[in-house]
């Protein structure tokens, strides 16, 4: 039984090249949240996706970010224009559908550097 | 504003020592809890949480965890530590209304010295 699958697990990019995250949810998971961890800090929430919907994406940064979960494949995590400020580890989770307070389960991560 | 806290941020300590880590939150309304570990390079994996009932929950690898609502306190604790469980831990705090918008603590790196 599969978890959430993230790729690349490990991503360098130039300042101002395009990143691109991918998120496969753990089987029977219809919902993704993508968070961020910037060293020395906890995970902040950035987005929520349904299949073909964004629910909640309070916390993605205005510009450059960008994120869909289309009605097949992963779901996309997607920084334009790089900076220095991006370099972290962005981490995946999943959860069913339904109840209110169902656990979310993470992916192993994806670390971007930017140089 | 919702917030959870971890206090302490290094924690060093020897095999088969006592462990207890601390957690407070600050929320308007019900609030559903969790510890996360997250080893080396890996995922976070869920080590326990709270949603109800019984304020002292059971989690994996011997780890649990006390609510204490008066004190607005999760803190994780563990009787004996193993050189193992060297990681960080993160407690995590979500709203019964909307449980994915997960707050997260700064973290607390563990190191278990052999």
């Amino acid at each position: 039984n599969a978890g959430v699958m993230q790729n690349p697990r490990h991503l360098v990019r130039r300042r101002g090249q395009e990143a691109r995250l991918r998120c496969s949810p753990m089987k029977g998971h219809s919902h993704v949240y993508w968070y961020r961890q910037l060293p020395e800090e906890g995970l902040k929430f950035m987005v929520y996706l349904q299949k073909e919907n964004i629910i909640d994406e309070s916390g993605m940064p205005k510009e450059r970010f960008s994120a869909e979960f289309p009605k097949e494949g992963p779901s996309i995590l997607r920084i334009q224009q790089v900076v220095r400020g991006d370099s972290a580890a962005y981490f995946c989770a999943s959860s069913r559908p339904g109840t209110v307070g169902n656990t979310i389960y993470f992916g192993e991560g994806s670390w971007l550097t930017v140089v | 504003a919702q917030s959870v806290s971890q206090h302490n941020h290094h924690v060093i300590l020897s095999e088969a020592a006592s462990l207890e880590l601390g957690c407070n939150y600050s929320y308007g309304g019900t609030v559903n809890l969790f510890w996360y570990v997250q080893y080396p390079g890996q995922h976070l994996q869920l080590l326990l949480k709270y949603f109800s009932g019984d304020p002292l929950v059971k989690g994996i690898k011997g780890f649990e965890a006390e609510f204490i609502k008066s004190k607005f306190s999760f803190n994780l604790r563990k009787p004996s530590v193993q050189w193992s469980d060297t990681a960080e831990y993160f407690c995590a705090g979500g709203s019964t209304s909307g449980t994915y918008k997960y707050i997260f603590g700064t973290g607390t790196r563990l190191k278990v010295l052999a």
